[in-house]
């Protein structure tokens, strides 16, 4: 079965410093994608960034960059220079579903707070 | 000019009632979603529809019962609303079954059933 780790319910940052927001997976599909999300207070859900499994190169999207392990099963989220405005809910995410119909699996979320 | 829209955005009701949340996308995508988020954040799919057809049907009551007239709508309808069905309900939408590149979500239906 597919499934999503994030074990850290809540990390702080001190603005303008890096952070790692950490996602496992597990999957026995060849093929699959994982995706960030963030999660302001006012509940929106925002796309940050996508790496598939045959993505040789780490996805970067501007201060977000996605450090894809394979082998570790591990697609970490880094913020460089971290803004008040990056406090917020992540969420790590898988597209699953093997050659069936795919879907999106969520992790439980990381807490990011950014502070002055 | 907002890609996917749901309507309301909030919902206060009580235990029993029928209550409807809509939704609609303007981006063209061929596959739309309902998602549920529970009260510690967790995000879980419910439905899915390609082209108004349903394509996934998680282990939802079938109080609840999703319908799509057109590929750009896909509408939430629940019956006899209960305690446990107070949540945020997102719709989204993807160019293809699994979303490939991303899913855009709505903004959510915070529902609240008291």
């Amino acid at each position: 079965a597919q499934k999503i780790t994030q074990t850290q319910p809540g990390m702080f940052v001190q603005e303008k410093e890096a952070v790692t927001l950490d996602c496992t997976y597990d999957t026995s599909d060849p093929s699959y994608g994982l995706f960030w999300y963030k999660q302001p207070s006012s509940g929106e859900m925002i796309f940050l960034i996508y790496q598939g499994s045959y993505d040789q190169q780490n996805a970067t999207e501007g201060r977000y960059s996605l450090n894809f392990q394979k082998a570790r099963k591990s697609a970490n989220l880094v913020i460089s220079a971290s803004q008040l405005g990056d406090s917020a809910m992540y969420f790590c995410a898988m597209r699953a579903g093997g050659t069936g119909f795919q879907k999106l699996v969520f992790g439980t979320g990381t807490r990011l707070l950014v502070s002055p | 000019d907002t890609a996917v829209s749901q309507t309301p955005k909030y919902l206060v009701t009580q235990m029993g009632n029928d209550k409807s949340i809509k939704c609609e996308q303007n981006l063209g995508h061929d596959t739309m979603y309902w998602y549920k988020q529970d009260s510690k954040k967790f995000l879980k799919i419910m439905f899915s529809y390609n082209n108004k057809e349903l394509i996934i049907n998680e282990t939802v009551p079938n109080r609840f019962s999703p319908k799509s007239p057109d590929k750009a709508h896909l509408n939430l309808h629940i019956n006899s609303l209960e305690l446990g069905d107070s949540a945020v309900y997102f719709c989204a939408s993807s160019q293809e079954p699994g979303g490939g590149y991303g899913y855009t979500f709505g903004s959510g239906t915070r529902l609240t059933v008291v």
